[in-house]
């Protein structure tokens, strides 16, 4: 079946620090990759698109990498602070279902420590 | 922020009643999604539209309608609800050349007793 897992446990992390997270697929073929962040209370907020034919993208303190043989995206958020503390959300569409149709993992919470 | 509003914020209502929620966009968008979020499963599309009349089942659709006359407004209808539609509900816009990034609104608590 198919399945986006990101990890469920928080990640802890010092201020400073560059936060890892990591977002695994099985059986879709992604036409692209996506990441949120999402507040409580609030609704999820997009941060960066990164294409099957793209193998890095970055804006800013955030890179994301994509690679389709592994089937994994990896958000690093660089010199990571406190307000960087939020559950990051990837999400995907696959190529065989075009439209917009995104498919969410549960986020990973991160917690940046000062 | 896109200008995407939803209302009710918030809402408590009783088992078998009917609901609508109401997603309204000021973007000129041409696909609109809903989206439920619960703890343990994230966010699950319901339905989503790609264009005025234009509307499609998304993964947990059972139990829900939507319906778009305007491209502005995208109305998520609970025929009737039932204890396990308590959720989060977000509704969600996209544009431009093509889907890509969706941007979210608020979000409406729903808790049916």
């Amino acid at each position: 079946s198919q399945k986006i897992e990101q990890n469920s446990e928080a990640l802890n992390i010092q201020e400073g620090k560059t936060a890892t997270l990591t977002c695994n697929y099985t059986n879709y073929s992604p036409a692209y990759l996506q990441w949120y962040r999402q507040d409580p209370g609030r609704g999820p907020v997009f941060l960066l698109l990164i294409r099957e034919n793209e193998k890095e993208k970055r804006k800013e303190r955030l890179k994301v990498t994509f690679d389709t043989t592994l089937k994994q995206s990896l958000f690093h958020i660089t010199a990571s602070q406190p307000a960087d503390s939020a559950t990051y959300l990837c999400a995907l569409e696959s190529a065989a279902n075009q439209g917009g149709k995104l498919i969410f993992g549960q986020g990973t919470e991160l917690s940046v420590k000062p | 922020d896109a200008g995407i509003t939803q209302s009710p914020r918030h809402k408590v209502t009783e088992t078998g009643t009917p609901v609508t929620l109401r997603c309204h966009q000021t973007e000129n968008h041409r696909y609109m999604y809903w989206y439920r979020q619960d703890p343990g499963h994230g966010l699950r599309l319901i339905h989503y539209s790609y264009g005025v009349k234009d509307t499609d089942k998304g993964e947990v659709s059972d139990g829900y309608s939507v319906s778009r006359s305007k491209t502005e407004d995208f109305l998520l209808t609970l025929e009737s609800a039932t204890s396990s539609q308590t959720s989060v509900y977000f509704c969600a816009i996209s544009g431009g050349t093509g889907p890509g990034e969706q941007y979210f609104g608020p979000g409406t608590r729903l808790t049916v007793t």
